[in-house]
């Protein structure tokens, strides 16, 4: 157990339908990013936020996507028309940025399934 | 583009060093090398990193050389449970992911 916490651990979903993954990070970092993962695939970068800015986009997040970080604490990933394209391990992760670069800490995932 | 090249696989003997070799030619000056790994259906996990001098800690040691275009990845005693997808990232305010190494510790 890292320290982050990610909701629902999986989600089965009919295409359309839009979803919701809520990551809440350690509680001192400042710095939370989520990724996407398929099988047999690294985790590809999403997002990523310094507190409740976020502060870069990857292009692969269509306009379908969004993602909030209110009052810089836990984070919401919303994904509007599920597409089966969606089907992935949504991961999310954290890091105190004034103290160890680059030591970030993930979460277990959340599975979508779009049927 | 992860800006890393790793072999797609490697095999070592359970007890023996594991060496895991990343080419990172066009790393710029301000991006550290980071090596995480993921076990079958968790999250990676962190395991070390570095900017220009050579690092260890209690789970492996990290050799960059010193025109910083390619590092190394010791587990100096590799265990069944070390085996594992082994990703080698190189970046500053966020890690991109390439494909990784995948290891297998054999008995």
């Amino acid at each position: 157990d890292t320290g982050v916490s990610q909701n629902p651990r999986h989600k089965i979903t009919k295409r359309g339908q839009n979803v919701t993954f809520r990551c809440d990070p350690i509680s001192e970092h400042n710095r939370l990013y989520w990724y996407r993962q398929t099988l047999g695939q690294g985790p590809e970068f999403l997002t990523y936020f310094q507190n409740e800015a976020q502060l870069e986009k990857s292009r692969l997040l269509s306009d379908r996507f969004s993602a909030e970080r209110p009052k810089g604490s836990f984070s919401t990933l919303e994904i509007q028309r599920t597409e089966q394209g969606d089907s992935a391990m949504y991961l999310c992760a954290s890091l105190q940025s004034r103290v160890k670069a680059g030591e970030l800490f993930f979460g277990e995932g959340s599975r979508l399934t779009v049927l | 583009d992860a800006k890393t090249t790793q072999p797609t696989s490697m095999d070592c003997a359970e007890g023996r060093a594991a060496n895991l070799p990343c080419n990172h030619s066009t790393i710029s000056g301000n991006e550290y090398v980071y090596w995480y790994r993921q076990i079958h259906s968790q999250g990676p996990q962190y395991i070390i990193h570095g900017l220009k001098n050579n690092e260890t800690n209690e789970m492996a040691s990290l050799i960059i050389t010193e025109d910083r275009k390619s590092s190394t990845l010791i587990l100096p005693h590799a265990t069944l449970r070390d085996t594992a997808v082994y990703y080698c990232i190189r970046g500053a305010q966020k890690l991109v992911f390439g494909q990784g190494t995948r290891l297998t510790i054999n008995p």
